[in-house]
Parts: C-alpha cells; structure tokens; sequence
C-alpha cells in the first residue's frame, strides 16, 4: 500500500496563477484533511471531506477550495496565488474508530508563491 | 475555543531523557496524540492516550497525562540522534468533531552526541 500520496512535491507559483493539489490515498478512508504548515504555528486545518462528494470548511479556508469527487482523492485549488499561501501543505486521511482519530500524513507539498 | 500550546525548542544530549510538555484548553477532548515528524517527512503517530488514562508506556516513550490541569507530556528515554525531529501534540473530541484534531505549534527536538 502506497498510503497517502501528494502531488507535486514542490512547486513556485507567480502571484495571480492557479494551481490543484492532489492527494491520494488507498485505504478506504471516509475522512480527508488538507492542512498548511507555517513555522512555529503547527498544523492549520483548511478543509476536510467526511465522504465523497462532500466537504467542509477547517479553520483557515480563505483562498482555497476542495474537491472529493471520488473517495481516494481530495483535491485542494488555489484560484489566485497569493504570497501569504507560501507553506508546506499536507493531506492526511482516516476512519476515526470509538472517538481515536489516528490520521495518516501524506509527505507534504511545499509550495512558493513569489 | 480549542488551544493547544508547547514549548518550541528542546535541545538535549544524547542518552539523557527528554520531557515535551503540551498544555490544552478542552476540557471535552477524548484522545490525545503525539505525532513526530522528521524533516521533509510527513507526521506520523507515535503514542496516543485515552482521557481517562493518566499514563502510558510504549518502549522508551512514557506519556502522562494530568487532566485537572490539563497537561500532556512525552518522556522519551536514553534519547538518540535518530529522534531529532519536531514532536506535534494533539486532542480530538468525539461525537460530530468529524475526526478533526487541534495541533500544537510543534517542538523542535534536537539531540546532540
């Protein structure tokens, strides 16, 4: 099993462009997250999906949208890159079990906006 | 609302213990988790503990758990090199929390020889 899966792995954006995130995963799990990684702020939650064809806004949505048109993938768009979106973006996938919510990280995609 | 806060930085020498603290705010969280996370890697789980637990061990990691005050720490003995990461602590809630975790800002362990 590859687990969760992200691409690309890096990429440098100009201010104004677009781009789609990837994220795959072969574990059958319902729940999907996206999340940004910036220096001494932790892990920020931007949208998740508890299903497919479904998703919800996280803690930090502004700038982006999701898509999970099929249970696998959880896609993540940014329609116009800007440079506060500089960050390291990561998918994680589970199936929460009695309240233990144990998420599976992908390797994480860092992304430049200049 | 929810808050989870750490310490940022650690530094310890190899073979001596090393205690990560995390404090939180929510008083209704169940689970509460250590992820690692190595540079350029993704976070993966290390240990979790049930709120209803005061400790919990697992090889070199030992995790207590203080509910009243709500404080959350991860001993790791005879640290080596290879531990050198960021350590994220986290909580979730049960029932529509929808799996959702709140993560601290994450502390940088750094063990030298």
């Amino acid at each position: 099993n590859a687990g969760v899966t992200q691409t690309p792995k890096f990429r440098v954006l100009k201010t104004g462009q677009s781009m789609t995130l990837l994220c795959a995963q072969d574990m059958n799990h319902e729940y999907m997250y996206w999340y940004r990684q910036d220096p001494g702020m932790g892990l920020r939650l931007i949208h998740y999906s508890v299903g497919e064809g479904t998703t919800a806004k996280g803690e930090v949505p502004d700038g982006y949208n999701v898509s999970r048109l099929k249970k696998q993938n959880f896609l993540l768009g940014l329609e116009s890159a800007a440079p506060s979106q500089t960050s390291v973006y990561f998918c994680a996938s589970t199936n929460p079990v009695g309240g233990l919510n144990e998420q599976f990280f992908g390797p994480g995609t860092r992304l430049t906006v200049l | 609302g929810e808050d989870v806060e750490q310490s940022l930085f650690l530094s310890v020498r190899e073979g001596d213990s090393s205690v990560i603290n995390c404090t939180y705010t929510d008083s209704s969280s169940t689970y509460l988790y250590w992820y690692k996370q190595e540079p350029g890697a993704g976070l993966q789980l290390l240990t979790y503990i049930f709120s209803n637990m005061d400790m919990k061990q697992d090889q070199r990691l030992t995790v207590l758990l203080n509910k009243k005050d709500k404080h959350l720490s991860l001993r790791i003995a005879d640290t080596q090199t290879g531990d050198s990461a960021i350590y994220f602590c986290a909580e979730s809630r049960g029932g529509t929390s929808y799996g959702k975790l709140t993560f601290g800002q994450g502390t940088i362990l750094t063990v030298h020889p």
